[in-house]
């Protein structure tokens, strides 16, 4: 079974700029995660979708980060614009259904450097 | 105060040791309970799930204890393989839609 997938694997960017990741969760699989892991920290959970439909968006930085999952299978995290403080990397999970048993499978990351 | 907290450690253990962790939460009404694995550059995977009985996967045993609302996780004979980020994650939440919040991480090295 193929896992979730993420690309681009690394990203280095000047501030001020806009940079997209795309996320391919574990197929049939409908709840989708976006984290946030800044170096010597955990991950911070950024949007939780189901299917297409958002959950929880409490700490995206809505002024600069969107995120969308029209089709209810793959993902995009957008930043636009970047700051310094957006380095980290930014990681994709998913699971079966969201229940509150279920294992997150996650995808390898992007590595984002913000000059 | 931090939903969940962990002790980043490190701790450095020599093989063979017993080292345990813990894990406290805030939210009393928190549903669900993992520990996972995070190796140096590589994402996050499961471990092991926490159950109210307690449970145990060869040397690994973990712990819930929702009056003092911590959690914690037993290693016994540790491995240099054992050498990794331990990450607590609590679920909260109802009606289907459960929202997980990770702690720090604690670091283990295992030295030989």
């Amino acid at each position: 079974e193929a896992g979730v997938a993420q690309s681009p694997r690394y990203k280095i960017i000047e501030k001020r700029q806009s940079v997209a990741f795309w996320c391919n969760p574990i197929s049939g699989h409908a709840t989708l995660y976006w984290y946030q892991q800044i170096l010597g920290q955990g991950p911070k959970l950024l949007i939780q979708f189901q299917n297409n439909g958002v959950v929880d968006d409490s700490q995206l930085p809505k002024d600069r980060f969107s995120a969308e999952r029209l089709k209810g299978v793959d993902s995009t995290l957008k930043i636009q614009p970047a700051k310094l403080e957006d380095s980290a990397v930014y990681l994709c999970a998913s699971s079966w259904a969201g229940r509150a048993q279920e294992t997150q499978y996650f995808g390898p990351g992007t590595r984002l450097l913000v000059l | 105060r931090k939903e969940v907290e962990q002790d980043p450690g490190p701790f450095n253990v020599p093989e063979g040791a017993t080292v345990a962790f813990n894990c406290t939460y805030s939210n009393s009404a928190s549903q669900s309970f993992f520990w996972y694995r995070q190796d140096c550059r590589k994402e996050p995977k499961l471990l092991m799930s926490v159950y109210s009985s307690g449970n145990e996967d060869g040397r690994f045993t973990a712990q819930l204890n929702r009056a003092s609302q911590y959690i914690s996780l037993l290693i016994r004979d540790s491995k240099l393989s054992d050498s990794a980020t331990y990450l607590c994650v609590v679920n909260s939440g109802s009606g289907g839609s459960y929202i997980p919040t990770f702690g720090r991480g604690t670091s283990l090295i295992v030295h030989p």
